[in-house]
C-alpha cells in the first residue's frame, strides 16, 4: 500500500522568504513522485516529478525537491517566495510498478499563503 | 493548461437533469482519466481509460456514466445527481496508465454544482 503525507495544512511566508512544504511517503514500491499546484477555481498543474533519476528535481517557477530515501520524504522549496505562489500544492504518489493503471495518491494538500 | 481542456467550465443542474462533461487532450495520449474533487477532501479517481479500454472504476455509482470514444475525448454523462455530487471535476491524461513514469497532466475542471 501507499500513502503520501503533507505535514501541514496550511503554511504562511513573507514575499521574499524561503518556501519549505513537507511531504513524506510509504510505499511498498519505489515510487514516482509529483508535485502539483492549483490556484483558486483552476486545474492541477505539474511543479515537477521524481523518477528515481537525480534525487534534486528541479521544476517550473524555481521550485525544487529532493527525494531523501532515507527520510522518505520528498519536501519542495523555493529559496524566494513571490506572490503569484499563493495556491494549493499537492504532493502526490504513484508506485513504479506495472499494472498501477494510473492510480495516483494524493495528499491532503498544503495551502501557501504570501504576505507583501 | 490549453492541452487538456474542460467544457463547460461551469454547470448548474437539478436532479432530474441529464448533462454531460466533456474533456480533449491535445497531447498525443493514450490514457485518460476523471477525478473527483469536493471541498476538503482529497482527490478522488473516477474512471481510467487506456487505449479506449476502461481500466478502472474506482466503485462510481451508475449516476456517473463515462464515455471514451476515441483517445482525446472522454465525456461524463450524469443523471440524476445529488446535492453531495457537487465538486469540481477533473479531467487529465498521460501517455500510457501502465507505464512505469507516466505523468498525469490535468484541465481546468468544471464546477458541478446540483441544486
Amino acid at each position: 500500500a501507499q500513502s503520501v503525507t503533507q505535514l501541514d495544512s496550511h503554511v504562511s511566508v513573507s514575499e521574499g522568504t524561503p518556501v519549505l512544504l513537507r511531504c513524506n511517503y510509504s510505499s511498498s514500491y519505489s515510487p514516482s513522485l509529483f508535485w502539483y499546484v492549483q490556484h483558486p477555481n483552476k486545474g492541477l498543474q505539474l511543479l515537477l516529478k521524481y523518477t528515481s533519476a537525480a534525487t534534486l528535481v528541479k521544476g517550473i517557477n524555481g521550485f525544487e525537491a529532493e527525494f531523501k530515501k532515507s527520510e522518505t520524504s520528498f519536501h519542495l522549496t523555493k529559496p524566494s517566495a513571490h506572490m503569484s505562489d499563493a495556491a494549493e500544492y499537492f504532493c502526490v504518489g504513484r508506485p513504479r510498478a506495472r499494472g498501477s493503471y494510473g492510480k495516483l495518491t494524493f495528499g491532503q494538500g498544503t495551502i501557501l499563503t504570501v504576505h507583501p | 493548461e490549453t492541452g487538456v481542456t474542460q467544457t463547460p467550465r461551469h454547470l448548474v443542474m437539478g436532479m432530474t437533469n441529464k448533462k454531460s462533461l466533456k474533456c480533449e487532450q491535445h497531447l498525443g495520449h493514450n490514457a485518460m482519466y476523471w477525478y473527483k474533487q469536493s471541498a476538503k477532501k482529497p482527490l478522488e479517481l473516477m474512471f481510467v481509460y487506456n487505449f479506449k479500454e476502461q481500466t478502472e472504476n474506482n466503485s462510481v455509482p451508475s449516476r456517473f456514466s463515462p464515455e471514451c470514444p476515441n483517445s482525446s475525448h472522454l465525456f461524463l454523462h450524469l443523471h440524476t445527481l445529488q446535492p453531495e455530487d457537487s465538486a469540481l471535476y477533473l479531467c487529465a491524461s498521460s501517455q500510457d496508465a501502465g507505464g512505469d513514469t507516466d505523468t498525469q497532466y490535468f484541465g481546468p475542471g468544471t464546477r458541478l454544482t446540483v441544486l
